[in-house]
């Protein structure tokens, strides 16, 4: 069984640049979610897409954006760079729950953002 | 709003010193409970998840469990490899939220021999 994967690992860009971030689900799994963690703190969740469709969002601007694949990978957009914006990007797989109830989400090592 | 606390934000054991963290939720309409570990600058793992009041699961020296309002991580006999920051986190409803899990702030554990 193929874990989730993340590339790249690192990346620095300056403010103002635009950035994509990509994931590659685990064998099975159908939902992708991505979080931004920020050093210290509990990871942040910014949008999740199931059926190649977005399926919720957290409180984060238009210029974060996504997609998600036939295969269920995904890629993370983010339109011009904020300092702010630096910080552990880190996508999560899952098999929903189409009953309602929980679902484990299983994550990725991370992208570490620099933005200069 | 749904909110997540975890206490206390840093906690250092000697090896063998047994302990708990603590995660407090309020949230409308529990779908899960998760329990993560996260090494520095590495993507959390699964542990745990724990759906309703009075469930417990244990893997290895750790045993989670979990209350209507708050969920316990016990640490026993802890070895220094089990340093590490924990992760807890609530499942919301499913409303335009999707999934989305939120997170607690984590408890740095530190573990010396």
């Amino acid at each position: 069984e193929t874990g989730v994967t993340q590339s790249p690992t690192h990346l620095i860009k300056t403010r103002g640049q635009q950035v994509t971030l990509r994931c590659s689900s685990q064998s099975g799994h159908n939902t992708v979610s991505w979080y931004q963690q920020a050093l210290g703190q509990g990871p942040q969740f910014i949008f999740q897409y199931y059926r190649e469709e977005e399926n919720g969002r957290g409180n984060f601007p238009p210029r974060f954006s996504g997609l998600q694949f036939p295969n269920y990978s995904s890629e993370l957009n983010v339109n011009a760079l904020e300092l702010d914006d630096s910080a552990l990007y880190l996508c999560a797989s899952s098999l929903l729950n189409l009953a309602g109830g929980g679902n484990e989400q299983f994550f990725g090592p991370g992208t570490r953002l620099t933005v200069l | 709003e749904d909110q997540v606390t975890q206490s206390p934000e840093a906690l250092r054991l000697q090896e063998g010193e047994s302990s708990s963290l603590n995660c407090s939720y309020t949230v409308s309409g529990l779908r899960g409970l998760f329990w993560y570990r996260q090494d520095p600058g590495k993507g959390p793992e699964f542990l745990f998840t724990l759906y309703s009041a009075g469930e417990e699961k244990e893997k290895e020296r750790l045993k989670a469990t979990l209350t209507k309002k708050e969920s316990f991580l016990h640490i026993t006999a802890p070895k220094p490899e089990d340093s590490a920051t924990y992760l807890c986190a609530v499942q919301a409803p499913r409303d335009n939220q999707g999934g989305k899990l939120i997170f607690g702030q984590g408890t740095e554990l530190s573990v010396k021999p």
